[in-house]
């Protein structure tokens, strides 16, 4: 899998938007860019997912630039609860239920009032 | 959605003694569920991969015969922690893989060895 950059820590004002920033410029073209969070003695929970197509959902946005070489998670109003390690993580997609997930070391945001 | 559910989500032992965490999918078959550790202020670890039906595969550096895994059914696995002493005490996090491709993860286990 492709290794991913992130910087260690990042602060966000509650209410304002939070961009994680991510590079992974040796991803493969059958590479997806995937986002987890991990939470304070919790198991990582997903956030979202892509292959070259900007995406997003009820959680974020992910933006990825057209030469795929790095990406952007944006959670447009950061809350409090939003505090927690950001992972970055690119590996093959699909149904393969062999391919389990690297894990970086990802981005400590925190959002304070 | 697809939820993996982990238990205990704490627990605390004597050294020397055996700890057995179970890691269930409750709404989909999991025929491959991964098992990582966590120390304090680090990343995941990958341990070991479990694969129904056959022989768990372990990374380099962990005791097959310390981490005993278990995958009898798609739905659970569970890893048993055995002879344990206060150097294996850690958060320890068990995933599978949906049938669309991603990776869930259960709730952690906090294991603590005194």
């Amino acid at each position: 899998d492709a290794k991913t950059t992130q910087p260690p820590s990042m602060d966000c004002a509650e209410g304002r938007a939070a961009n994680l920033p991510c590079n992974h410029s040796t991803i493969s073209g059958n590479e997806y860019v995937y986002w987890y969070r991990q939470i304070h003695s919790q198991g990582p929970q997903y956030i979202i997912h892509g292959l070259k197509n900007n995406e997003t959902n009820e959680m974020a946005s992910l933006i990825i630039t057209e030469d795929r070489k790095s990406s952007t998670l944006i959670l447009p109003h950061a809350t409090l609860r939003d505090t927690a390690v950001y992972y970055c993580i690119v590996r093959v997609g699909g149904g393969n239920a062999g391919n389990m997930l690297t894990f970086g070391g990802g981005t400590r945001l925190m959002v304070k009032p | 959605g697809a939820v993996v559910s982990q238990h205990p989500s704490r627990v605390i032992c004597k050294s020397g003694t055996s700890v057995k965490i179970e890691c269930r999918s409750l709404d989909f078959q999991a025929t491959t569920m991964f098992w990582y550790r966590q120390f304090p202020k680090q990343s995941l670890m990958l341990m070991a991969t479990s694969n129904e039906g056959s022989k768990a595969t372990y990374e380099q550096g962990v005791e097959k015969d310390k981490f005993l895994i278990n995958h009898a059914s798609l739905t659970l696995s569970t890893l048993t922690v055995t002879s344990a002493h206060p150097e294996d005490s850690s958060f320890y996090i068990c995933s599978a893989s949906t049938p669309d491709g991603l990776l869930r993860f259960g709730q952690g286990t906090r294991l603590t060895v005194v």
